[in-house]
């Protein structure tokens, strides 16, 4: 079955690192993204893809970049771990139609000390 | 702008019925659900888009109203594996009239159904 993978599932890091979270689909979806989940604010768009070499910045992307080299694969960075980066990050993808749903991996609980 | 859920939070019984509405300050494309169990990804239950009314699977449904930008989740006779919580996600209308892709959360609606 197509599934979306995300790695890894818990991460600890220190403020100033540089840390990459990995996001790997076997939907062979174009559309992909990223989001990051707080209490009282939901899912918030950081970074968003609709096919390689696209990327787009969403409404919290300060502090982030993603790249997108295949189709499979959308990695989010954060070039200098900040403590208010400690988040829930979900990546998803979809199909690029208006009525395709989002697929979510399961999340990747970042905590930065 | 996110879109605007209400209530923030639903306590019911086992066979009682909820609404969570979803609201949106722009013209709407169309509005997915999604339930999140805790600790887990969300789930997505349906999709209402402009123009059209989709019904959901087991007793949720929902509504659309493109006038007033909102949507409408309905739970009837609640089981206790309706808990969790809920999300819309809305897709605007841009200047060419239609829409691509990136959905825009609301804050979610967290729904607990005791026995």
């Amino acid at each position: 079955d197509a599934e979306i993978t995300q790695s890894p599932r818990h991460k600890i890091t220190e403020t100033g690192r540089q840390v990459t979270l990995a996001c790997h689909q076997t939907w062979n979806h174009n559309n992909m993204f990223w989001y990051r989940q707080d209490l009282g604010h939901g899912l918030r768009l950081i970074h968003y893809s609709y096919g390689v070499q696209d990327t787009n910045k969403g409404e919290v992307s300060d502090g982030y970049s993603v790249s997108r080299s295949n189709t499979e694969d959308l990695p989010l960075t954060l070039e200098s771990a900040a403590s208010s980066q400690t988040s829930v990050y979900f990546c998803a993808s979809s199909r690029e139609s208006y009525n395709s749903p989002l697929h979510f991996g399961n999340g990747t609980r970042l905590t930065v000390t | 702008q996110q879109p605007v859920q209400s209530p923030q939070a639903v306590i019911l019984r086992e066979g009682e019925d909820a609404v969570i509405n979803c609201s949106s300050s722009k013209a709407l494309y169309s509005v997915h659900w999604y339930r999140q169990k805790h600790g887990e990804a969300p789930v997505f239950l349906m999709i209402l888009l402009k123009g059209g009314e989709q019904k959901g699977h087991e007793k949720i449904s929902a509504s659309f109203n493109e006038k007033k930008q909102q949507s409408s989740l309905y739970l009837t006779a609640s089981q206790l594996s309706y808990s969790g919580t809920y999300f819309c996600g809305t897709r605007v209308l841009d200047a060419g009239g239609t829409s691509y892709g990136k959905l825009t959360f609301g804050q979610g609606t967290i729904l607990t159904v005791h026995p």
